[in-house]
């Protein structure tokens, strides 16, 4: 099984859609979550961070649930803009030496007209 | 991302060739991670380091060393290129402190024929 897993998609959504993703992790003792964006042949960049209480930034919400072991990123009035690549990254702290941070595979999001 | 910086941008290789990829940083953070990056597979980690003069191994470290001989400059090095090594690049840095993001530099697209 994958440390971090996520359903490649694609998710073909309307303007103006609420659209939701979620990321499961294995490792219970993961320390912190964060959702990053990549749009086609450019880097990574974040997101945002996904704190136990929830975050909330514009149209974007993160939660984590820890009891079932998977973080989620609703996206409300989607735009055309928001079409990309969301990836998942989980900390699991200082494994084997480092701040070990596992990525996901990442979810495609394609918004359309 | 003006904070990350990654040379070159595109590379092809003949099988057999040797190259180096340069990341250079201006945040001064401690932590460098050189990533590739493959369809369906997400980002994996090839090596890390923890600060000038140390690297150690990430999850897919054959074919591929590095070196850190100063704190800004994390260097990948393939000394016989494979067809297998084909991918895209990610160079990203990161906080000591527990539960920080990383950041990515632009990428570095590599073909070997």
């Amino acid at each position: 099984r994958k440390e971090v897993e996520q359903d490649p998609g694609p998710f073909n959504v309307p303007e103006g859609a609420t659209v939701a993703f979620n990321c499961t992790y294995s490792n219970s003792a993961s320390q912190s979550f964060f959702w990053y964006r990549q749009d086609c042949r450019k880097e990574p960049k974040l997101l945002m961070s996904v704190y136990s209480s929830g975050n909330e930034d514009g149209r974007f919400t993160a939660q984590l649930n820890r009891a079932s072991q998977y973080i989620s990123l609703l996206i409300r009035d989607s735009k055309l803009s928001d079409s990309a690549t969301y990836l998942c990254a989980v900390n699991n702290g200082f494994s084997g030496g480092y701040n070990k941070l596992i990525f996901g595979a990442g979810t495609r999001l394609a918004v359309h007209p | 991302n003006a904070g990350v910086t990654q040379t070159p941008k595109f590379r092809v290789l003949k099988t057999g060739q040797s190259m180096t990829l340069l990341c250079a940083q201006d945040m001064n953070h401690e932590y460098m991670y050189w990533y590739r990056q493959d369809p369906g597979m997400g980002l994996r980690l090839i090596h890390y380091s923890v600060g000038e003069g140390t690297t150690a191994k990430g999850e897919v470290p054959d074919g591929y060393n590095v070196s850190r001989l100063k704190k800004q400059n994390f260097l990948l090095g393939l000394e016989s290129a494979a067809p297998s090594q084909t991918s895209v690049y990610f160079c990203a840095i990161g906080r000591r402190l527990m539960n920080t993001e990383a950041f990515f530099g632009q990428g570095t697209r590599l073909t070997v024929v």
